[in-house]
Order: structure tokens, then sequence, then C-alpha cells
């Protein structure tokens, strides 16, 4: 099992360009999020997904756009890069929320990252 | 007030020190707390999970909760350069269907060999 594949690893980008970040999960997880992280900031949440179809804003979701057609890609859309997009997005997944902790731990399962630069 | 807050060191100490890390947090519906490490340029990995209060052992690392004090930590005994990376806190309330972790700045560990 490759677990959580992000692509492109790193990318530049210019000042109004639009992208996509790709994320792609093969351990059947219904939950699937993106997130960001900032030097000294930690991870903020920016999009989330329950299942194909249903997704959610997180903490920090504008300038964002997602969908989630199928259980196992949530691609994260940037439309009109901006400076402050600069960072480190993290896709991660995790099994559907158990109000039982011994059956589910809630464990996120992270991808090894992309480094976006908005120039 | 910052929901979760999180010492961002650096942190820098012998091999086979002990080494204590924290978090203090804000909101008491959280119920799920979690440890993650991040090696550089790496996506995080779950290192310790605990939910409620309590502490939880595994091998050189104990994870303890005290919902009291709104107030985790990690210990990891017998420290090794192996264990030098970013140690992320996390909790979540019990929501309604999700998980929305908060995370904790980081804390960045390195130990000497």
């Amino acid at each position: 099992n490759a677990g959580v594949t992000q692509t492109p690893k790193f990318r530049i980008l210019k000042i109004g360009q639009s992208m996509t970040l790709q994320c792609a999960q093969d351990m059947n997880h219904n939950y699937m999020y993106w997130y960001r992280q900032d030097p000294g900031m930690g991870l903020k949440l920016i999009y989330y997904s329950v299942g194909a179809g249903i997704t959610d804003k997180g903490e920090v979701p504008n300038g964002y756009n997602v969908s989630r057609s199928t259980t196992e890609d949530f691609p994260l859309r940037l439309e009109l890069a901006a400076p402050s997009q600069t960072s480190v997005y993290f896709c991660a997944s995790s099994l559907q929320f158990r109000r039982q902790p011994r059956s589910n731990t809630g464990e996120l399962f992270f991808g090894e990252g992309s480094r976006l630069t908005v120039l | 007030q910052k929901e979760v807050e999180q010492d961002p060191g650096p942190l820098s100490v012998p091999e086979g020190a002990i080494v204590s890390l924290n978090c203090t947090y804000s909101n008491s519906a959280f119920q799920y707390f979690m440890w993650y490490r991040q090696y550089s340029r790496k996506g995080p990995e779950l290192l310790m999970y605990t939910y409620s209060s309590g502490n939880k052992e595994d091998g050189r690392f104990t994870a303890q909760v005290d919902k009291s004090s709104k107030y985790i930590s990690l210990f990891i005994r017998d420290s090794q350069p192996s264990d030098s990376a970013t140690y992320l806190c996390a909790m979540s309330p019990v929501t309604s269907g999700t998980y929305k972790y908060i995370f904790g700045t980081g804390t960045r560990l390195k130990v000497l060999a």
C-alpha cells in the first residue's frame, strides 16, 4: 500500500496563477483533509471531506477549493495564487469517526507534503 | 488565547536524557489527544494516542493527560539521536461526526550524540 500520495512535491507559482495539488489514498478511508503548515504556526485545516461528494470548510479555506468525486482522491485547487499561500501543504486521511475510541483511534495518515512558493 | 499552546523550542538534550514535551489547551471539550512526530521534510506520523485522561506507555514513550489542568505531556526516556524531530500535539473534541484536530505549533527536539 502506498498510503497517502501527494503530487507535486515542489512547485513555484507566479502571483495570479492557478494550480491543483493532487492527493490520493489507497486505504479506503472515508475522511480526507487538507492542511497547511507555516513556520511557527502548526498545522491549519483548510478543507475536509467525510466522503465522496461531501466537503466542508476548515479554519483557513479562503483562496482554496476542493472536490471529492471518489473515495480515493481529494484535490486542492488554488485560484489566483497569492504570496500568502506560500506554505507546505499536507493531505491526510482517516477512518470514519467513531464515538467508541477502542474501535478507531482517529489516527490521521499524512502524505509527504507539497511545498508551494508563490512569487 | 490560542486553543492549543506548545513551546516551539528548539530543545537540545544529550543522548540518554529524559525529555518532557508539553501542551496546554483551553477547550474543555477536547477528548482525543495525540502526539505526532515529524521528521524534516516529511509528513507527521502518529506516535501516541490517548482518549480522555490518564497515562499511556509505549516503549520509551509515555503520554499523560491532565484534564483538570488542561495539560498534556509526552515523555521520552533514554532519548536517541533518531528521536530528533518536531513533535506536534493534536487534540479534538467529540463532535457530531468528524475529527477536527487542533494542532500545536510543534516543538523541535535535537538529541545530541
